[in-house]
């Protein structure tokens, strides 16, 4: 079984500011990583993902994370937020062996940019 | 559409009646998801659809939750006998083919509130 712990809940932040959203998890097998964003009154969409190769992974919106096996994270960073940001962002993960994405969701971090 | 629909919107019903939510995938996905997504909470894994058949449906909580394919397109969430502890955002996401790579595209979800 995986399991996905995102400790903040909410992350206030000024326009411009860096961000990290932080996110590690907890599985007996491999798995792939996932970061996936919820803009408001949208549905999920995938931001980056972690498949193999590189550790450090972008994706949209100048959004990118760095998967450290020994510490099982996979933290999000942004070194300058825009007000655009501001959003519910989920980090999951399911195993490497399966033929489904059967993704394990963290509870969210809800990003909030402020002027 | 271009996007994964789910009807309706909203649903508020009453304890122990029958629910019934869509979802129509994006054209040409073969795979279909749904997830349940209670307050305060990152989705969960209800059940999943490869084509007609629920090929994986161990996140079903009991046997008043079914789902259907029937032609391997729109997908129908049935709820039996609801309860209170059902009341959560139903989410239904699509992929094209079986890879579990985690690219899922997400409705916007069926928030069912039980009274």
């Amino acid at each position: 079984a995986q399991s996905v712990t995102q400790l903040d809940s909410q992350v206030p932040v000024f326009e411009e500011a860096p961000v990290e959203l932080r996110c590690n998890y907890s599985s007996s097998v491999s798995v792939y990583l996932f970061w996936y964003v919820q803009y408001p009154n949208q549905g999920l969409q995938l931001l980056l993902k972690y498949l193999s190769g590189s550790t450090l992974v972008k994706g949209i919106n100048g959004f990118e994370a760095e998967f450290n096996k020994s510490q099982t994270s996979f933290h999000l960073r942004k070194p300058s937020v825009h007000i655009s940001d501001t959003a519910e962002y989920f980090c999951a993960v399911t195993p490497r062996t399966g033929t489904a994405s059967k993704l394990t969701f963290g509870t969210g971090t809800r990003l909030q940019v402020t002027l | 559409g271009a996007g994964v629909s789910q009807t309706p919107s909203n649903k508020v019903t009453e304890k122990g009646k029958y629910v019934e939510l869509r979802c129509d995938p994006i054209s040409g996905h073969t795979a279909l998801y749904w997830y349940r997504q209670s307050l305060g909470q990152g989705p969960e894994f209800l059940i999943y659809f490869q084509g007609t058949g629920a090929a994986d449906d161990s996140g079903l909580p009991n046997d008043r939750f079914f789902a259907v394919r029937p032609e391997g397109s729109v997908s129908t969430l049935k709820i039996q006998r609801t309860e209170r502890g059902d009341s959560a955002v139903y989410l239904c996401a699509s992929s094209f083919g079986t890879a579990n790579t985690g690219e899922l595209f997400f409705g916007e979800g069926s928030r069912l509130t039980v009274l």
